[in-house]
């Protein structure tokens, strides 16, 4: 167990439809990465977070957005949903940035039907 | 701009045999290089990392890493591979580009056969 809690594990969903995946970090850890795993385009990073604030953002569409709250837990928010959106989310997080290595939740596998 | 390259999609070894992964990279500065593994239906797993000193990085069940700075490398190795080592592998780099991420390879699906 890595301690990372990610939530729902499943969710089917219609195109269109929007919805918020939730992450809890490790006890102590201040960052939060956000990562989107497909078949076709491999494991994409999509945004970090660190106590707080936005400090990175990779191949994050504009239908996404993600905050990280003052207890530290994270939520990413996925709007207008295509088909194309279907994947294995994952959060991951670490103690501070740079160096650490992550600790990745066990995913969240989104259906777009 | 980071970016990790694992130009072996799989790799067939034989149980008792080396093994060897291989890995790419391509960051500004110093880098911060990483292994993880992903077993099915789970999350990555961290293995090893290498920061700075020694080039050849030693990780959890036997497996190691060499890096090679000239060679821009961080291939992963383990002298004698187990069936149960059988998962998808993928190198990582992580720096200060535009803020701190860490950027994934593609991965490489591990096959030891018995």
């Amino acid at each position: 167990d890595s301690g990372v809690t990610q939530t729902p594990k499943h969710l089917i969903t219609a195109t269109g439809q929007r919805v918020t995946l939730r992450c809890s970090p490790r006890s102590g850890d201040l960052s939060v990465y956000w990562y989107q795993q497909s078949l076709d385009q491999g494991l994409q990073f999509l945004i970090h977070y660190y106590n707080g604030e936005e400090r990175a953002k990779g191949n994050i569409l504009e239908r996404f957005s993600a905050q990280q709250f003052p207890d530290l837990h994270s939520e990413l928010n996925l709007s207008s949903l295509e088909l194309g959106d279907s994947a294995l989310y994952f959060c991951a997080s670490s103690l501070r940035q740079g160096e650490e290595k992550l600790f990745f939740g066990s995913g969240t596998q989104l259906s777009v039907l | 701009a980071q970016s990790v390259a694992q130009p072996e999609d799989q790799v067939n070894v034989a149980e008792g045999n080396p093994l060897t992964v291989k890995c790419t990279y391509s960051v500004s500065g110093n880098p911060y290089l990483f292994w993880y593994v992903q077993y099915p239906n789970r999350g990555l797993q961290f293995l090893l990392k290498y920061i700075t000193g020694d080039n050849l990085v030693k990780g959890s069940d036997g497996f190691e890493a060499e890096f090679n700075k000239s060679q821009t490398s961080f291939h992963l190795k383990k002298p004698s591979a187990l069936v149960s080592d059988s998962a998808l592998y993928f190198c990582a780099v992580s720096g200060n580009t535009g803020g701190f991420k860490t950027i994934f390879g593609a991965g490489t699906r591990l096959f030891v056969k018995a």
